[in-house]
C-alpha cells in the first residue's frame, strides 16, 4: 500500500517546454487534487477531480491542464512552462466528496511532491 | 475571493513553552482541517473540525473551531523538538479547500 505516489521527484525545464506530472493513489479514493506550494503562500489548489470522469478548476488553474485517467490516476500538464510555475507540486486524494457537505472521510493524503524549476 | 489567513508566520519557542497558531477565514467554512509538514516533507493530516465551537484534543495538541465557523486555532502545550515543522489550516468552502499560509514552528532545545 504505497498511498499517493508522484513522478518525477525533481524536474528542470526551459521556458516554453511542456511536461506532465503523474499522480497515482492505491486507496480507492474518489477525489484527487493538485496543489502548488510557494514560499510564504501556503498550498494553492490548481485543479481537482471530485470523482472519476470529472475535473474542476481550483484557485490557480491558468497555465495548467489535468486529466483524470481513471480512478487511480490524475495527471497535471504544463503546456508551455513559465518561470512563474517554478514551485513544489503536491498531489492529494481523499476518500469521498459531496459538494457543500462536511464528511468524516474528507482527509486528504498527500504525495511526496515534485520540485519543478523553470529556467 | 476566499482567503484563509494564518498567524503568526514564524514562531520560535524554547522547548517546554506553549505554542498557538490562528486561522481566520473571510467566509463561513464547512469544516476545517489541520496539517503538519516537516521540512522537506509533505503535509500530513492531523485533525478535522466540523461543528461550531468544537474542541478536540490529541495529547498535547488542542484544536478549536470558532462559533461562527470562520476561525480556528491550534495550541501545543509544552513543545518538544519533535513538534518542529509548519502547521497549516485548510478550510473547506463549497467544493474547495483553502489553505492558510502556515506557521513555521522552531523549537529551541
Amino acid at each position: 500500500n504505497a498511498g499517493v505516489t508522484q513522478t518525477p521527484k525533481f524536474q528542470v525545464l526551459k521556458t516554453g517546454q511542456s511536461m506532465t506530472l503523474q499522480c497515482a493513489q492505491d486507496m480507492n479514493h474518489n477525489s484527487m487534487y493538485w496543489y502548488r506550494q510557494d514560499p510564504g503562500m501556503g498550498l494553492r489548489l490548481i485543479y481537482y477531480s471530485a470523482s472519476e470522469g470529472t475535473t474542476d478548476k481550483g484557485e490557480v488553474p491558468n497555465g495548467y491542464n489535468v486529466s483524470r485517467l481513471n480512478k487511480r490516476e490524475f495527471s497535471l500538464r504544463l503546456e508551455s512552462a513559465a518561470p512563474s510555475q517554478t514551485s513544489v507540486y503536491f498531489c492529494a486524494s481523499s476518500e469521498a466528496f459531496l459538494a457543500g457537505r462536511a464528511l468524516r472521510t474528507d482527509t486528504q493524503y498527500f504525495g511526496p511532491g515534485t520540485r519543478l524549476t523553470v529556467l | 475571493g476566499q482567503q484563509v489567513m494564518q498567524i503568526p508566520q514564524y514562531q520560535h519557542v524554547q522547548e517546554g513553552e506553549d505554542f498557538t497558531t490562528y486561522c481566520n477565514s473571510s467566509t463561513t467554512l464547512s469544516n476545517i482541517q489541520w496539517y503538519k509538514q516537516r521540512p522537506g516533507g509533505h503535509p500530513v493530516f492531523l485533525i478535522q473540525l466540523v461543528k461550531s465551537g468544537e474542541v478536540k484534543k490529541q495529547k498535547r495538541l488542542t484544536f478549536q473551531f470558532g462559533e461562527a465557523k470562520k476561525n480556528s486555532s491550534l495550541h501545543i502545550t509544552a513543545t518538544q523538538t519533535t513538534d518542529v515543522g509548519t502547521y497549516f489550516c485548510a478550510g473547506r468552502t463549497g467544493n474547495q479547500f483553502y489553505f492558510g499560509t502556515g506557521t513555521s514552528l522552531t523549537v529551541i532545545p
